[in-house]
């Protein structure tokens, strides 16, 4: 079964630091992988994705990802963090054998520290 | 901007009384899918509509229904409705080319009581 985990509840990171949030993955056939981010009382926001193609993967807000095969991993990066980036993230792979639907991780919220 | 917008945005609901929650997509978004999120958890995938016609469901029980409709509106219904059911419900809209991204509204949080 199509799946991802985040192992971190919660990651504190100070204001202008680098910051990563973890994400592992679990498919069957090519990973469709997803990132997105909740702010309090909110829908989801998409922030990037992987399809195929670069392992580096660029998206909104400064945000990337890189895509690691052997790692199975999937990691949320921002090189300078701002106050404003502190939201739950979410990490999700998309399940087209069967469904379409999204899988997501239980996410991980993003304390920036001023 | 998403351009997916769910109505009402909140609701307080009585155990066994029924909710209607309405989503509008995206003009050329014939999938729709429907999500819930419980408080302190990612979002569970309900159903899923392409082009009017279910075609996948998640671990939900058949009191959770759906329609989708021509103008790319849709509807999430729920009967004998539980304390469990308490969640933000997330629509969510995409075109049908495998691998687009999925966009999602702001949800609707229902509350029961």
């Amino acid at each position: 079964a199509q799946s991802v985990a985040q192992p971190e509840d919660q990651v504190n990171v100070a204001e202008g630091n680098p910051l990563t949030v973890k994400c592992t993955y679990s498919v069957s056939g090519n990973p469709y992988l997803f990132w997105y981010v909740q702010y309090p009382n909110r829908g989801l926001q998409f922030l990037l994705k992987y399809i195929t193609g670069d392992n580096l993967v660029k998206g909104s807000y400064g945000f990337e990802a890189e895509f690691n095969k052997s790692q199975t991993s999937f990691h949320l990066k921002k090189p300078s963090a701002l106050v404003s980036d502190s939201a739950l993230y979410f990490c999700a792979v998309r399940d087209l054998r069967r469904d379409d639907k999204i899988i997501f991780g239980k996410g991980t919220r993003l304390h920036i520290l001023p | 901007e998403t351009g997916v917008t769910q109505s009402p945005t909140h609701l307080i609901k009585t155990r066994g009384q029924q909710v209607t929650l309405r989503c509008s997509s995206q003009s050329g978004h014939n999938t729709v899918s429907w999500y819930q999120q419980a408080l302190g958890q990612g979002p569970q995938f309900i159903f899923q509509y392409y082009r009017e016609e279910e075609n996948g469901r998640g671990n939900f029980p058949p009191r959770f229904s759906g329609l989708q409709f021509p103008n790319y509106s849709s509807e999430l219904n729920v009967n004998a409705l539980e304390l469990d059911d308490s969640a933000l419900y997330l629509c969510a809209s995409s075109s049908d080319l495998a691998g687009n991204t999925i966009y999602f509204g702001e949800g609707s949080w229902l509350t029961v009581v």
